[in-house]
């Protein structure tokens, strides 16, 4: 079983649409949380990084930790056609840098 | 402020060739991590240096290494290229080790075909 599971999707949402992403680990000294979105030929681009449980907000974006179920999720309102990218999660321990990532959920936002 | 700079973008070799691919952190970060990227294993750590200095290393054969100059620029090397070492290889930088604030941002990658 991998240390963190991540649908692969594809997932095909309409334009406007609110999307859900989510993983969930196995690992309980992960504390640090991070989303990050690849374009084709793209290196991950951070979207959001948030510690230990909680929200964050930015703009579309809401990153969701909830350690005592070891799930984390990732909300897009009012999706655009360019949020058309695999999503990434990743995770890493404190005092490591090493991260560990889900295996991506290709999202698709059609107009 | 310039992103990650990986060089070259594609690189084609041969099966018991080597190479060496080059990684310019942003201007300020100490840290540089290696990741490399198959359609069949995802992302995975290859190793991470700080100061010059190795601080983490993933779970991969000898034949991959790095090291990092006072500059903070990284180089890896993967010596004995076999077929399987066909992946995207991504470097990473943050600003340093242990810093929760500070979360790593990645370049383009280079594309590595082994044939």
């Amino acid at each position: 079983q991998k240390e963190v599971e991540q649908d692969p999707g594809p997932l095909s949402v309409p334009e406007g649409a609110i999307v859900s992403l989510n993983c969930t680990y196995s690992n309980s000294a992960f504390q640090y949380f991070m989303w990050y979105r690849q374009y084709s030929r793209k290196g991950p681009e951070l979207l959001m990084y948030t510690y230990s449980s909680g929200n964050k907000e930015d703009g579309r974006f809401t990153a969701q930790v909830d350690k005592s179920s070891k799930y984390i999720s990732l909300f897009i309102r009012d999706s655009q056609p360019s949020d058309s990218a695999t999503y990434l999660c990743a995770m890493s321990e404190t005092g490591r840098r090493a991260l560990t990532f889900g295996s991506g959920t290709r999202l698709q936002v059609q107009p | 402020k310039a992103g990650v700079t990986q060089t070259p973008r594609y690189l084609i070799k041969t099966r018991g060739q080597q190479v060496t691919l080059s990684c310019s952190p942003i201007s300020g970060h100490r840290s540089v991590s290696w990741y490399q990227q198959t359609p069949g294993q995802g992302l995975q750590f290859l190793f991470e240096y700080f100061s010059e200095t190795q601080r983490n290393k993933g779970n991969f054969p000898g034949r991959f290494s790095g090291r990092q100059f006072s500059n903070s620029r990284s180089e890896m090397n993967v010596s004995t290229l076999e077929l399987g070492d066909s992946a995207l290889y991504l470097c990473a930088s943050s600003l340093g080790t242990g810093r929760a604030d500070s979360p790593l941002h990645f370049g383009n990658g280079t594309r590595l075909t082994v044939t």
